[in-house]
């Protein structure tokens, strides 16, 4: 697709469930990042994928958070056992990764709210 | 570690006012900094960059210098229209190598008619 597209735009679960969130990256770019936007707060980074290598997780707040991409290309993140205070906005995006200052193109976001 | 400390907001103008909204910003090295936008309804885009001291990243009417000395990437625009309302966010990408973004907490703009 021409941009960064995130499934579900909008999604509400009950406290304890396990939520999934998608994230398909532009073609060709092999950066992938996780970000979480809380109501008055900033972007808080959560996981890092560039190409092959290892994924950053330094940024994921729980083992109740996990995070896979697969073929170098869709990503899916894993919020288990929900609570109320992982109610966010989450924000998927991309990067070609060529040297420095690159630009991230983000998608619009998955709207998280645990009730 | 990296962090982006931005004015607090909303900011609110009338329309043609001068806008300013301060950002500075700690890291080692020279970062390239960023200021992104994020309009009503949609998702964050790039607004401008620098990727080094002195220069200036400009687009749409807005502008922002790459103060080394003062470690500061301040968005100036000359006359703001109320379609530039949005959440401003500042942003660095580390000198280090480490490629992951730190955003500053973002900053509200409101512009009247």
């Amino acid at each position: 697709g021409a941009g960064v597209s995130q499934s579900p735009s909008n999604k509400v679960t009950e406290k304890g469930k396990d939520v999934e969130l998608r994230c398909d990256p532009i073609s060709g770019h092999t950066a992938l990042y996780w970000y979480r936007q809380s109501l008055g707060q900033g972007l808080e980074f959560l996981i890092y994928f560039q190409g092959n290598s290892a994924p950053d997780k330094s940024g994921l707040p729980s083992d109740r958070f996990s995070a896979e991409r697969t073929g170098g290309s869709v990503s899916t993140l894993t919020i288990q056992r929900t609570q109320q205070e992982d109610s966010a906005v989450y924000l998927c995006a991309s990067s070609r990764r060529e040297g420095s200052g690159n630009t991230i193109y983000f998608g619009e976001g998955s709207w998280l709210t645990v009730v | 570690g990296d962090s982006v400390t931005q004015m607090e907001g909303p900011v609110t103008l009338s329309e043609e006012a001068f806008l300013t909204i301060n950002c500075t910003y700690t890291a080692t090295g020279y970062p390239s900094l960023f200021w992104y936008v994020q309009y009503p309804g949609e998702g964050l885009q790039l607004l401008l960059k620098a990727t080094k001291a002195d220069d200036k990243g400009s687009n749409k009417g807005f502008e922002a210098t790459y103060r080394k000395e003062t470690t500061s990437f301040h968005l100036e625009k000359g006359s703001v229209q109320v379609s530039d309302s949005a959440v401003y966010f500042c942003a660095l990408e580390s000198a280090g190598g480490s490629y992951i973004p730190t955003f500053g907490r973002g900053t509200s703009l409101i512009v009247h008619p």
